[in-house]
């Protein structure tokens, strides 16, 4: 299995672009969710999802879409980039039929906004 | 609102030294804790996982932590630790159900010869 996919490794912006990262994931996992990583912050939770069609707001959801349209994928937009939002990106996803299992993350998507 | 406070930004030992790292959390029910780690580069390895029973929790790599209710505390400890686990570590809380997991700010773990 591949587990958590995230695409690209690697993303430069200008201000004001748009693009959306890519998560998916291959275990049939109900809950995903997406953080940002910064330096001396730990990870934010900006938004996850208990399922297709269900989605909700972490604590950072601000300049962030999210939609789940199939349980394998869980992308996250960027509307128009801020400066902000230079960070590392990671998607994570958990069974939600086993009582508190832990969550699986992908390897980071590294965004710099110039 | 559930939170976690890892005091310390980054340690440094000596390779064969014992370690610990703290991590206290806040949770108005039961807590269910994690630790993980993140060697450069790479994303987040779950080390540990405390959900009921036993408060002492074995992990990989030699890792154990103790749940301790009374101080609200789920450190994280390694009798030797090697050169190879130099790399961040982060304390997590969760509950029940859709609870969102919270993690803490991380501790950076240096090891010098």
């Amino acid at each position: 299995n591949a587990g958590v996919t995230q695409t690209p490794k690697f993303q430069v912006l200008k201000t004001g672009q748009s693009m959306t990262l890519q998560c998916a994931q291959d275990m049939n996992h109900e809950y995903m969710s997406w953080y940002r990583q910064d330096p001396g912050m730990g990870l934010r939770l900006i938004h996850y999802s208990v399922g297709a069609g269900i989605t909700d707001q972490g604590e950072v959801p601000n300049g962030y879409n999210v939609s789940r349209s199939t349980t394998e994928d869980f992308p996250l937009r960027l509307l128009s980039a801020a400066p902000s939002q230079t960070s590392v990106y990671f998607c994570a996803s958990r069974p939600m039929g086993q009582k508190n299992s832990p969550l699986h993350f992908g390897n980071g998507t590294r965004l710099t906004v110039t | 609102a559930q939170s976690v406070t890892q005091p310390d930004i980054h340690i440094t030992v000596s390779e064969g030294a014992s370690l610990e790292l703290r991590c206290n959390y806040s949770y108005g029910a039961t807590p269910y804790l994690f630790w993980y780690v993140q060697s450069p580069g790479q994303g987040l390895q779950l080390l540990l996982k405390y959900f009921s029973g036993d408060t002492l929790v074995q992990g990989i790599k030699g890792f154990e932590a103790e749940f301790k209710r009374s101080q609200s505390s789920f450190n994280l400890r390694k009798p030797s630790v090697h050169w190879s686990d130099a790399a961040e570590y982060f304390c997590a809380v969760g509950g029940s159900g859709n609870t969102p997991l919270v993690f803490g700010k991380g501790t950076r773990l240096s090891v010098i010869a």
